[in-house]
C-alpha cells in the first residue's frame, strides 16, 4: 500500500518560514492535500491540489509537489499556526485514501 | 453554511455494534462524495471508508473491511456507518467529511463523534 512519510515535528520562530515535507513514491504524479488540526478540533483544509488555497486561508500558506516530495510552506509564521499538519492523497492503485502520519508544528 | 453533524458514538463492548450518522446541510449533499475518517486518541488521521455521490461505489480501509458498512440516504441528506464486531483498536473519534470527487480534498469535516470500545 502507498505510504506517506512526514517528519514528526518541525519548530520555527515567529516570523520565520516553516516547511513541512510529505514523502511518497512518485508523489509528484498525485494531487496532494494538506490539513491543519488544532487540539480538540476537526481538521481544516489549508491547501488542495498541491498548491491551491481554499477561500479564507491566508496567502502565507502555500504548497508544492515534485518527484518524491510534497511540501507545505508557511511564511511569516504566527503563534496561531501551531498545530498538527497532515498530507493526504488518493491512491488509485489500492482505491484507498492515504494520510501522512502528521507533523506537529511548534512556534518557538 | 455547510454543516456536517455526526452522532451515534458511545461506549460499546468488544464484539458489539454501533451505527454512526452524519447529517449534512448547507450544500447539495447528493452531488458530493462522502467519507468516514477516524482518529484514535493521540494518533493521526486514518481513512475508514468512502461512498460515491450516488452510492454506487464504495471502498473500505483494510482494517475495517468486512466489519463496517457505509451507506447514504440522499433524500435525508445523511451518511451512515454501521460498525459490527468492534475491537478495542476501533476506539477513536469518527469524522464524516465531504469531497467533490474521489481524488479531491476533504473540503468539509464534521466535529466528530467518539466511539469507545471497552469491556
Amino acid at each position: 500500500s502507498y505510504v506517506l512519510t512526514q517528519p514528526p515535528s518541525v519548530s520555527v520562530a515567529p516570523g520565520q518560514t516553516a516547511r513541512i515535507t510529505c514523502g511518497g513514491n512518485n508523489i509528484g504524479s498525485k494531487s496532494v492535500h494538506w490539513y491543519q488540526q488544532k487540539p480538540g478540533q476537526a481538521p481544516v483544509l489549508v491547501v488542495y491540489d498541491d498548491s491551491d488555497r481554499p477561500s479564507g486561508i491566508p496567502e502565507r500558506f502555500s504548497g508544492s509537489n515534485s518527484g518524491n516530495t510534497a511540501t507545505l510552506t508557511i511564511s511569516r509564521v504566527e503563534a496561531g499556526d501551531e498545530a498538527d499538519y497532515y498530507c493526504q492523497v488518493w491512491d488509485s492503485s489500492s482505491d484507498h485514501q492515504v494520510f501522512g502520519g502528521g507533523t506537529k508544528l511548534t512556534v518557538l | 453554511q455547510v454543516q456536517l453533524v455526526e452522532s451515534g458514538g458511545g461506549l460499546v463492548k468488544p464484539g458489539g455494534s454501533l451505527r454512526l450518522s452524519c447529517a449534512a446541510s448547507g450544500f447539495t449533499f447528493s452531488d458530493y462524495y462522502m467519507s468516514w475518517i477516524r482518529q484514535a486518541p493521540g494518533k493521526g488521521l486514518e481513512w475508514v471508508s468512502y461512498i460515491s455521490s450516488s452510492g454506487s461505489t464504495i471502498y473500505y480501509a483494510d482494517s475495517v473491511k468486512g466489519r463496517f458498512t457505509i451507506s447514504r440516504d440522499n433524500a435525508k441528506n445523511s451518511l451512515y456507518l454501521q460498525m459490527n464486531s468492534l475491537r478495542a483498536e476501533d476506539t477513536a473519534v469518527y469524522y464524516c467529511a465531504s469531497s467533490r470527487s474521489i481524488a479531491a480534498s476533504f473540503d468539509y469535516w464534521g466535529q466528530g463523534t467518539l466511539v469507545t470500545v471497552s469491556s
